[in-house]
């Protein structure tokens, strides 16, 4: 089974540039997470789908941060324009439900310089 | 809102020495529980989960878990490590908030002693 698929594996940009990752969940997975993973902290959740429709953003920055899962499979997180607290590593997960464990992909590094 | 805490930010163990590793959570009902091992430049896999049932669950790798209502504990434990455990250790937690959410601990990095 194909695991969780994010690209690009390793990002650096300028501050005030915009930036995308995307991310490929297992398949029929219906739950997809966004972690920031700022180095030496846990995982924060940034938002969470269930299908295509937003079931929590409450700690997505959302006058620089959006994401997307158009059609309820893969998604895409973008941020414009990037801060130089941005830098981070930005991991994608799935999960079947909602309390179900979740799978993660190996993550996208940024830094923003 | 649930959170979980991980008291140490590091632990240090020789080659064959037992671990166990501290995990707290608060909610007011039982979560699910998690525990996911990072390694440098990874993602994170999950070692192993509870959601009911008998309260001591095993993972892969070795790794064991004991849930404790009492205490809102779930600590990781490995009676024998390898220097390949060598690895950033999160305690997870999902409860139902306004809608299901899954919190992750600040994680304790562990480092093996050959």
């Amino acid at each position: 089974e194909a695991g969780v698929a994010q690209s690009p594996r390793y990002k650096i940009i300028e501050k005030r540039q915009s930036v995308a990752f995307w991310c490929n969940p297992i398949s029929g997975h219906a739950t997809l997470y966004w972690y920031q993973q700022i180095l030496g902290q846990g995982p924060k959740l940034l938002i969470q789908f269930q299908n295509n429709g937003v079931v929590d953003d409450s700690q997505l920055p959302k006058d620089r941060f959006s994401a997307e899962r158009l059609k309820g499979v893969d998604s895409t997180l973008k941020i414009q324009p990037a801060k130089l607290e941005d830098s981070a590593v930005y991991l994608c997960a799935s999960s079947f439900g909602m309390t179900t464990e979740a799978f993660f992909g190996q993550g996208t590094r940024l830094t923003v310089v | 809102a649930q959170s979980v805490t991980q008291p140490d930010i590091h632990i240090t163990v020789s080659e064959g020495a037992s671990l166990e590793l501290r995990c707290n959570y608060s909610y007011g009902a039982t979560p699910y529980l998690f525990w996911y091992v990072q390694s440098p430049g990874q993602g994170l896999q999950l070692l192993l989960k509870y959601f009911s049932g008998d309260t001591l669950v095993q993972g892969i790798k070795g790794f064991e878990a004991e849930f404790k209502r009492s205490q809102s504990s779930f600590n990781l434990r490995k009676p024998s490590v390898h220097w390949s455990d060598a690895a950033e250790y999160f305690c997870a937690v999902g409860a139902m908030d306004s809608s299901y959410k899954l919190i992750f601990g600040s994680g304790t990095r562990l480092l093996v002693r050959p």
